[in-house]
C-alpha cells in the first residue's frame, strides 16, 4: 500500500535541544495527524491539523500542514528524556472509509 | 476520553492453533481498523470495518479474518497461526468523516498485542 515518506528514521540528541521531522506525500491529502509511541504501546494522538498552512501547539509540539497540502512538519522544542519513542504521521485523503496513509516512522532518543 | 481497549497485551500460541484478537471502543465509533507493527515494516492494515457485518480486505489480509457483529466490538481471527504472524497488532477505530463539511478523521488505538508464534 502507499506510504509516506517521513525522515528522518531516527535521532539521537541531547536533552534540551530542539527536534525536527517531517512528511511528505505524493498525493494531496486533507487531514495531516501525528502520533507517538512509547514502547510496548499503541500510538498516542498528539496533534491533527485540518487545512493548509495550519500551524498547531501541543505543549512544546508544534506541527503545520503544509501549503501544498502534500508535506507536514513536527518540531518539538527543548527535548526532555520523556519524549523518547517513535513519531509517526498519516495522512487522509478524499476516501471515506476513514482510511490513513501511515509515515514509516521516526525513532527518538534523547540523552539526559 | 475515547477508549479503545484489546483483550491481551501478550499472547503466546502455537504454530496451526486459531487465535481471536478482540478489540472494544467505547465512544460508538463506526469504523475500525486492525493494523499490525513489524520493525523496519511500519504500521499495515490488515482488515477494516465500516459498519456492522461490513468489513474490507486491506493491505495484507491473507491469514487473517474478521467478524464485527456488534458496533463496539471487532474480532481479528488466526485461523491456522503461522510463525510469520508473529506481530505486534494494533487495533484503531475512528467516526465517520464529513460532519458539515468537516472531516474527522482521527483514529484512537488500543494498547497493542503481542503474539508470538512458536
Amino acid at each position: 500500500g502507499q506510504q509516506l515518506n517521513q525522515s528522518p528514521q531516527s535521532m539521537f540528541i541531547q536533552e534540551g535541544e530542539d527536534v525536527s521531522m517531517n512528511c511528505t506525500s505524493s498525493s494531496i491529502f486533507n487531514t495531516w495527524l501525528w502520533y507517538k509511541q512509547e514502547p510496548g504501546e499503541g500510538p498516542v494522538l498528539l496533534i491533527a491539523l485540518y487545512k493548509a498552512g495550519e500551524l498547531t501547539s501541543n505543549g512544546r509540539l508544534t506541527a503545520q500542514f503544509g501549503i501544498t497540502r502534500k508535506d507536514s512538519f513536527l518540531n518539538i522544542s527543548a527535548s526532555i528524556p520523556s519524549d523518547v519513542g517513535i513519531y509517526f504521521c498519516a495522512g487522509h485523503g478524499s476516501s471515506n472509509t476513514g482510511k490513513l496513509i501511515f509515515g514509516q516512522g521516526t525513532t527518538l532518543q534523547v540523552k539526559p | 476520553d475515547v477508549k479503545v481497549t484489546q483483550s491481551s497485551r501478550y499472547l503466546v500460541k502455537r504454530t496451526g492453533e486459531k487465535v481471536f484478537l478482540e478489540c472494544v471502543q467505547d465512544m460508538d465509533h463506526e469504523n475500525m481498523f486492525w493494523y499490525r507493527q513489524d520493525p523496519g515494516l511500519g504500521l499495515r492494515l490488515i482488515y477494516f470495518s465500516y459498519d456492522v457485518k461490513m468489513k474490507e480486505k486491506g493491505d495484507i489480509p491473507e491469514g487473517y479474518s474478521v467478524s464485527r457483529e456488534k458496533k463496539e466490538r471487532f474480532s481479528l481471527i488466526l485461523e491456522s497461526a503461522s510463525t510469520n504472524q508473529t506481530s505486534m497488532y494494533l487495533c484503531a477505530s475512528t467516526r465517520l468523516a464529513g460532519v458539515f463539511g468537516v472531516s474527522y478523521n482521527e483514529q484512537f488505538f488500543g494498547p497493542g498485542t503481542r503474539l508470538t508464534v512458536l
